[in-house]
């Protein structure tokens, strides 16, 4: 069972740029999440969904955008890339809402130059 | 929102025993995650407790104080690998938010 898998691993973008990073999730969970970590700050909430066809806003959701089509799918788009969002993202899941154990994506490293 | 903190940075000696602290403030709690995270990594789900106590799970322990905001992550016969990141995570009004983690070395 893969699990959560996200993609890319790692890219380099110009700023001024959009992006979409992909998380795929084949554990059927209702629930999934986006989060970027940076030194010091520890993992912030950028969006979450409880269940497909439903998203809303975590602390940090300037500058980037959500859907959820399906069960599965979860991407996350930058519209215009700025270097204050060089970080790595990670994609999560749980099972409910956010009192569920979150399993997680092996992360993607962007970087915003 | 939350506040949540841990301490930066701790130093254990292989086969000794670390505390790592969590404090917390927040409305509304139902529930105190710690996760575990190596360096490259993604965060690995260690524990969950949600009433007061401690709950044990192999060499990794967790207790929880409601009263005093307050939970602990015991790990016992340290070893190399238990080198990490550990993440305490607290859920109040229904959100999920993570402290800046505790990062332990464990020395020969």
């Amino acid at each position: 069972t893969a699990g959560i898998t996200q993609a890319p691993t790692s890219q380099i973008l110009a700023a001024g740029r959009s992006m979409t990073l992909r998380c795929t999730q084949d554990m059927r969970h209702n629930a999934m999440y986006w989060y970027r970590q940076d030194l010091g700050l520890g993992l912030r909430l950028i969006h979450y969904s409880n269940t497909a066809g439903t998203t809303g806003k975590g602390e940090v959701p300037d500058g980037y955008s959500v859907s959820r089509a399906n069960t599965d799918d979860f991407p996350l788009t930058l519209a215009s890339a700025v270097p204050s969002q060089t970080s790595v993202y990670f994609c999560a899941s749980s099972a409910g809402l956010e009192y569920n154990e979150q399993f997680f994506g092996p992360g993607t490293r962007l970087t915003v130059l | 929102g939350q506040n949540i903190d841990q301490p930066t940075e701790m130093t254990a000696t292989e086969g000794a025993i670390v505390q790592i602290n969590c404090t917390y403030q927040t409305s509304g709690f139902n529930g105190l995650f710690w996760y575990q995270q190596h360096a490259g990594e993604a965060p690995t789900f260690l524990s969950y407790n949600v009433l007061d106590g401690l709950e044990e799970k192999g060499r990794f322990s967790s207790f929880l104080s409601r009263s005093k905001g307050y939970s602990y992550l015991l790990l016992k016969e340290l070893q190399m690998k238990d080198s990490a990141s550990y993440l305490c995570a607290v859920i109040g009004d229904y959100k999920l938010s993570f402290g800046a983690g505790t990062t332990v070395t464990v020395r020969a």
